[in-house]
């Protein structure tokens, strides 16, 4: 079985402060882990993901997250906010293979302070 | 390229009604997903298509939920009867192929059962 935990329902930041956002993962298999956005309204959008390749990985919008699999930890951060980044974020896992539904955390709204 | 389809975007019922939403994946991918996303939760898978076979099915509410995916390409969610419970978002997804690769994800059905 699979889990996702996010730690902080909410995060707030000031506009230009580092952005970190809190996963750590549980996965009887190696995982996939993956970093969605969500704004009001909308359908989710892929930030970016780990297959098993590079540990500290590249998105898009400027974030990035490493793989820590000795904390089983996916962090993901910004080094510096801005006010477009506000929305609902979401670390999810998946095992891969044949059956790979995502299991998702409950998410981090992320606030910007001006 | 365009993206995952869904309709309708929004759909109000009565308890005890049924609905349907229907999903148009993105053109070429094998692999079609429906999550649930309830109000301040991340979605849950409900079922998982490769072409027009069932992959997993483990979290859908067999009683009431049906889903098919005729000819491997559109497909619809059922739910008979509606209850309180079902207000929720209904989100459809793509993919490629399964084992990992980006899932891609439609719009939403924002669903309210009164």
């Amino acid at each position: 079985a699979q889990s996702v935990t996010q730690l902080g329902s909410h995060v707030s930041v000031s506009e230009g402060a580092l952005v970190l956002l809190r996963c750590n993962y549980s996965s009887s298999v190696p995982p996939y882990l993956f970093w969605y956005v969500q704004y009001p309204n909308q359908g989710l959008q892929l930030l970016l993901k780990y297959t098993s390749a590079a540990t500290l990985v590249k998105g898009i919008n400027g974030f990035e997250a490493e793989f820590k699999k000795s904390e089983t930890s996916f962090h993901l951060t910004k080094p510096s906010a801005h006010m477009s980044d506000a929305a609902e974020y979401f670390c999810a896992v998946s095992r891969g293979g044949g059956a790979d539904g995502l299991t998702f955390g409950k998410g981090t709204h992320l606030i910007i302070q001006p | 390229e365009a993206g995952v389809a869904q309709s309708p975007r929004y759909k109000i019922i009565e308890k005890r009604q049924s609905v349907a939403f229907w999903c148009n994946p993105i053109s070429g991918h094998a692999t079609l997903y429906w999550y649930q996303q309830i109000l301040g939760q991340g979605p849950k898978l409900l079922i998982q298509f490769q072409n027009n076979g069932v992959v997993d099915d483990s979290q859908l509410p067999k009683d009431r939920f049906s889903a098919e995916r005729l000819k491997g390409v559109d497909s619809t969610l059922k739910i008979q009867p509606a209850k309180l419970e079902d207000s929720a978002v209904y989100l459809c997804a793509s993919s490629l192929e399964s084992g990992g690769a980006t899932q891609y994800f439609g719009p939403g059905t924002r669903l309210t059962v009164l």
